[in-house]
């Protein structure tokens, strides 16, 4: 199917554990993004990517890691988890400039 | 850097009245901008979009948007507004290749 998906959709795990969000895109869009979503903070950019092999930090990287080998996934992995990382992180996909960006449904991440 | 700035955390009206949200943005030459609103659990739509031309633009459900340069804002009105219209409205701008977000309004709508 068409579109931007994230995996999984509600995810718990254990202070210092290493964990991996999944963003897959089938639109071959060369710019990729990562927010966190939290109460009063709105959208943060943690991570962007305007093509394969290429990565650069947002807003809030610290704890987190990307890698953009293809075009079409843009994982995001918590190197060791902590409660701050707790939140909702969306993944995102456009062609750039003026165009919509797309969002994934979102993962729900609760580190205890 | 660029950023994107909603002043107004919440704001509640009644349904039929008219809607004005607040967008101030800084960025180093014309920005790309954008609307998205969000409904409660769910991922985020776009609702219009500004890059060139005519300032004042018009999106989805009813809303628009007015670009001001001289006041580096975007704000989102609607004349009036239903109870389905309540929901998360975030601003964003496109530059340096990344997509900058604001913090977000949230609206309520009381009958």
């Amino acid at each position: 199917d068409a579109g931007i998906t994230q995996s999984p959709r509600y995810k718990i795990t254990e202070t210092g554990r290493q964990v991996t969000l999944m963003c897959h895109q089938t639109w071959s869009h060369s710019y990729m993004f990562w927010y966190r979503q939290d109460l009063g903070h709105g959208l943060r950019l943690i991570y962007y990517s305007a093509a394969a092999d290429i990565t650069d930090k947002g807003e809030v990287p610290d704890g987190y890691v990307v890698s953009r080998s293809k075009t079409e996934n843009f994982p995001l992995t918590l190197e060791s988890a902590t409660r701050s990382q707790t939140s909702v992180y969306f993944c995102a996909s456009s062609v750039g400039g003026r165009a919509e960006a797309f969002f994934g449904q979102g993962t729900r991440l609760t580190v205890v | 850097a660029q950023s994107v700035t909603q002043p107004d955390i919440h704001i509640t009206v009644s349904e039929g009245a008219s809607l004005e949200l607040r967008c101030n943005y800084s960025y180093g030459a014309t920005p790309y901008l954008f609307w998205y609103v969000q409904s409660p659990g769910q991922g985020l739509q776009l609702l219009l979009k500004y890059f060139s031309g005519d300032t004042l633009v018009q999106g989805i459900k009813g809303f628009e948007a007015e670009f001001k340069r001289s006041q580096s804002s975007f704000n989102l009105r609607k004349p009036s507004v239903h109870w389905s219209d309540a929901a998360e409205y975030f601003c964003a701008l496109f530059g340096n290749e990344k997509l900058t977000f604001g913090t977000g309004t949230r609206l309520t709508i009381i009958p």
